[in-house]
């Protein structure tokens, strides 16, 4: 149980276009899901928080504008890349909190690079 | 605030022997302890948590931790390395209190540390 996806798992594009990542939580309900963003060799840093049918809570220094984040059904988050550029291409993680005691489960990641 | 401290960005040890990583951390409020690990290009998968009770917890794969409140500590160990514990592995803390209600999304967010490479060899 517990198994979050995550599709594309990478995907290509070119500076200035726009490209969405999804994250399902494919067996339990998750009112909350998280976006994180991991540079090589680093630790996630958590980018936003989003719950089902409001809308999602940025971290500091992370543009709303750039990165659209829609939590439409208690299954489905999704992330839009917008007008991407070489240096938003990263490794992006999703998880999803099931409730209880507080773990996040993650998505497989998507690998972004922007040409 | 919390924060996570994981003593030692690469740890190298040999195939058998015992495997020990360190996570300290710091929180105003009782915290939740986890341990993650990831393989390359992958996401994260959860080793172990501590919420309540027993301060030893066991994990999958044969890990487990202990939650020691006077060290703030929440150190890793394995008794015997395998070729496939070859990963990063995250300590993770997030505030207790926020488990128990059903409020605003973000108080259930978790703080990482930077992470340890495992490598073992053979």
């Amino acid at each position: 149980g517990a198994v979050v996806s995550q599709h594309p798992s990478w995907v290509i594009c070119k500076s200035g276009t726009s490209v969405k990542i999804e994250c399902r939580s494919l067996d339990f309900q998750a009112t909350t899901m998280f976006w994180y963003r991991q540079f090589p060799k680093q630790s996630l840093m958590l980018m936003a928080t989003s719950n089902e049918g409001s809308k999602a809570t940025y971290e500091q220094g992370v543009e709303k504008d750039k990165f659209l984040i829609n939590h439409a059904s208690l299954t489905l988050s999704t992330l839009t890349v917008t007008s991407a550029h070489p240096e938003d291409s990263s490794f992006y993680i999703c998880s999803a909190r099931s409730g209880g005691a507080g773990e996040q489960y993650f998505g497989p990641g998507t690998r972004l690079t922007v040409t | 605030a919390q924060s996570v401290t994981q003593l030692g960005s690469h740890v190298s040890v040999s195939e058998g022997a015992l495997v020990l990583l360190r996570c300290n951390y710091s929180s105003s409020v009782p915290p939740y302890l986890f341990w993650y690990v990831q393989y390359p290009n992958q996401g994260l998968q959860l080793l172990l948590k501590y919420t309540t009770g027993a301060t030893l917890v066991k994990g999958i794969n044969g890990f487990e931790a202990e939650f020691k409140k006077s060290e703030t500590s929440f150190h890793l160990t394995k008794p015997s390395a395998h070729m496939s514990d070859a990963a990063e592995y995250f300590c993770a803390v997030t505030a207790a209190w926020a488990q128990s209600w059903s409020g605003g999304g973000s108080n259930y967010k978790l703080t990482f540390g930077k992470g340890t490479l495992l490598t073992v060899n053979p």
